[in-house]
């Protein structure tokens, strides 16, 4: 149980895109999503935390125009990465709770790749 | 400033010893300690965690050690397998589930078990 689905697993596209990631929980509810990112050789960073209906909660330093989340529904958040550029390119990877007393869950992340 | 460190990027044991990975913390207002593991192209899974109320924790061939006046926690396994061979992060938040300020991870340590 607890698997949480992300996609796309790895993207490729010019500066100036949006891409978007999904990241689902496929066999429970998430109350709670959050949004990480990895630099080469760095540890996870949390980005967001988001809530179901409610509006994400951005770590300082996090642009949130650039970064939209939406968690639109207990089981679907997604990350819109908006005109990307080559400085964005990283691992994105989710994870999911439904209870603060239980662990996170994580998807497999997204390599985004911005030329 | 990093509030988890793993100070060993990797660390190479032979099959059947023991391998003890190391992490150490700077705040004192964390309250749950997790290890994840991860394997090439997936996301972290959560393997074993302890509250700051304990100083050890037991989970098969996985134990985790806390210390907390020293501010440093451990996991062995033993014995160690091919399969257990990844990446190791220690994650430290306030809730099991992750704090308002999800997860706080260190950068990891690469173990291999060498037949």
């Amino acid at each position: 149980g607890a698997v949480v689905s992300q996609h796309p697993s790895w993207v490729i596209c010019k500066s100036g895109t949006s891409v978007k990631i999904e990241c689902r929980s496929l066999d429970f509810q998430a109350t709670t999503m959050f949004w990480y990112r990895q630099f080469p050789k760095q540890s996870l960073m949390l980005m967001a935390t988001s809530n179901e209906g409610s509006k994400a909660t951005y770590e300082q330093g996090v642009e949130k125009d650039k970064f939209l989340i939406n968690h639109a529904s207990l089981t679907l958040s997604t990350l819109t990465v908006t005109s990307a550029h080559p400085e964005d390119s990283s691992f994105y990877i989710c994870s999911a709770r439904d209870d603060i007393n239980q662990p996170q869950h994580f998807g497999d992340g997204t390599r985004l790749s911005i030329l | 400033d990093q509030q988890v460190k793993q100070n060993s990027p990797s660390l190479s044991v032979q099959e059947g010893r023991i391998s003890i990975l190391n992490c150490d913390y700077t705040n004192s207002m964390f309250d749950y300690f997790l290890w994840y593991k991860k394997y090439p192209a997936e996301g972290p899974t959560f393997l074993i965690s302890i509250s700051s109320i304990k100083d050890k924790n037991e989970d098969g061939r996985f134990t985790v050690f806390l210390n907390k006046s020293a501010k440093h926690l451990s996991l062995h396994i033993v014995p160690s397998q091919p399969g257990d061979s990844a990446v190791y992060f220690c994650a430290a938040s306030e809730l099991l589930g992750g704090g308002a300020d999800g997860l706080t991870f260190g950068k990891g340590t690469h173990l291999i078990i060498q037949p």
